[in-house]
């Protein structure tokens, strides 16, 4: 399978745990995106990898969040001391190119804070 | 503020028939407007997608109007079959700047019954 895969696919953990997850996008897909999604809403995007940089991260990224992406491949999103309003998918996608190109998702990361 | 937004919030249509979802958008800058179908459990896979530059595109059963002066963009889903029940999401992008991220409407629970 070449599509994006995200790792794990269901998480439940206990408020104020720290929790990671990982995305690894299409191969050689520049660019790559972080957005959360909860029940009955659509994605809002959290932050946008272009290569290895870090180039925007949304006012609903608080403080707690942070993502990575080493050497331009895949990337983490940490959260760190959990809260019940956590609690969401967490999608990640990728494109390729210098212009408009088609984001491709990942199945995200649903997780669960108790 | 919400930038897109989607209606109806849920639709069910007979086998067969039209399945209609409208968006409108308030940013101006939005020149990208993709539509997304996800079904449970899965991440967002790209359907079908317009520019501005063109007021409508059709892609086998599935087409999307566009009425720029009216900022509202529609998805019509011709012969609906029960295989297109899903959550279809309407998105807009700005190619100004270089994130191109997306901006999801809230998302229609499409039903098609046999």
């Amino acid at each position: 399978d070449t599509g994006v895969s995200q790792d794990p696919r269901h998480k439940i953990t206990k408020r104020g745990q720290n929790v990671t997850f990982r995305c690894d996008p299409i191969s050689e897909h520049n660019r790559l995106y972080w957005y959360r999604q909860t029940l009955g809403q659509g994605p809002e995007f959290l932050t946008y990898f272009q290569n290895e940089a870090q180039l925007e991260k949304s006012r609903l990224l608080s403080d707690r969040f942070s993502a990575e992406r080493p050497k331009g491949s895949f990337s983490t999103l940490e959260i760190q001391r959990t809260e019940q309003g956590d609690s969401a998918m967490y999608l990640c996608a990728s494109s390729l190119g210098s212009g408009q190109g088609t984001q491709y998702f990942g199945p995200g990361t649903r997780l669960l804070v108790l | 503020q919400q930038q897109v937004k989607q209606s109806p919030q849920s639709l069910i249509v007979q086998k067969g028939g039209i399945s209609i979802i409208n968006c409108a958008y308030e940013n101006t800058a939005f020149d990208y407007f993709p539509w997304y179908q996800q079904f449970p459990g899965k991440g967002p896979a790209l359907l079908i997608a317009i520019r501005p530059d063109v007021s409508e595109k059709k892609e086998g059963r599935f087409t999307i109007s566009f009425n720029k002066s009216a900022k509202q963009f529609s998805l019509h889903i011709m012969d609906s079959q029960p295989g297109d029940s899903a959550t279809y999401f309407c998105a807009a992008s700005t190619s100004g700047g270089s994130n191109y991220k997306l901006t999801f409407g809230k998302g229609t629970l499409l039903t098609v019954n046999p």
